[in-house]
């Protein structure tokens, strides 16, 4: 069966610090993969999404960036955190063929101070 | 481009009362229409979801939704609730045209709260 893992759970940081959130999806190749962020008391925004390794879109303009080293591998950073940048971030993954549905993360709290 | 509207932000609702919660969407397009739940400090889980067929479809937990075109809605719905309902619920849509990376456009969320 197919698991994924977000780490770390919780991550307080300073503003203007760097940031790298990490997403490992296994039992499936070449999945869709999807950064989002819930900022508090509001829906989830779609942050980047990825087809493949290398590929990446981004949904809005930000300080973050997203990479995919390795296949089931996805990787949320920023080089200098702002305030705004708090909110609870979530990892999905879905099949490149096949189901429709998204499967979540258990997601990264992270709060700027 | 897709939109999705949830109207109601909070619903109180009483132990084993039945409850519904409201979407809306917009889109220029077909979609899939999804309803997620989320315990707190948990990610999403899906509850159910519509890709064809009939516009009745069951889902975990005891609840479904109906997915009306004309209306442009797709209401969850439970006959009796629990108290482990009470998370907040997310009604979502993806564009069905092939090719496309089916990202997920999210409503702002319903809390539900089932009440003793």
């Amino acid at each position: 069966s197919q698991t994924i893992h977000q780490w770390p759970a919780t991550l307080v940081q300073p503003v203007g610090s760097p940031l790298s959130l990490e997403c490992t999806v296994e039992g499936t190749s070449n999945p869709n993969l999807y950064w989002y962020r819930q900022a508090a008391g509001r829906g989830l925004q779609l942050l980047f999404y990825s087809v493949g390794i290398g590929q990446i879109s981004s949904e809005v303009p930000q300080n973050l960036s997203a990479s995919r080293p390795q296949d089931r591998q996805f990787i949320l950073s920023s080089k200098k955190l702002l305030l705004s940048d708090s909110g609870f971030y979530l990892c999905a993954w879905r099949p490149a063929v096949g189901p429709e549905t998204q499967y979540f993360g258990p997601g990264t709290r992270l709060l700027v101070l | 481009a897709q939109s999705v509207t949830q109207l109601d932000s909070q619903v109180p609702v009483f132990e084993e009362a039945p409850v519904e919660l409201r979407c809306n969407y917009s889109s220029s397009v077909s979609v899939y229409l999804f309803w997620y739940v989320q315990y707190p400090n948990q990610g999403l889980q899906l509850l159910l979801k519509y890709l064809s067929g009939s516009t009745l479809v069951k889902g975990i937990n005891g609840f479904e939704a109906e997915f009306n075109k004309s209306q442009t809605s797709f209401h969850l719905r439970k006959p009796s609730v629990h108290i482990s309902d009470t998370a907040e619920y997310f009604c979502a849509v993806s564009d069905r045209r092939s090719g496309s990376a089916r990202q997920l456009t999210f409503g702002s969320g319903t809390q539900l709260t089932v009440l003793p």
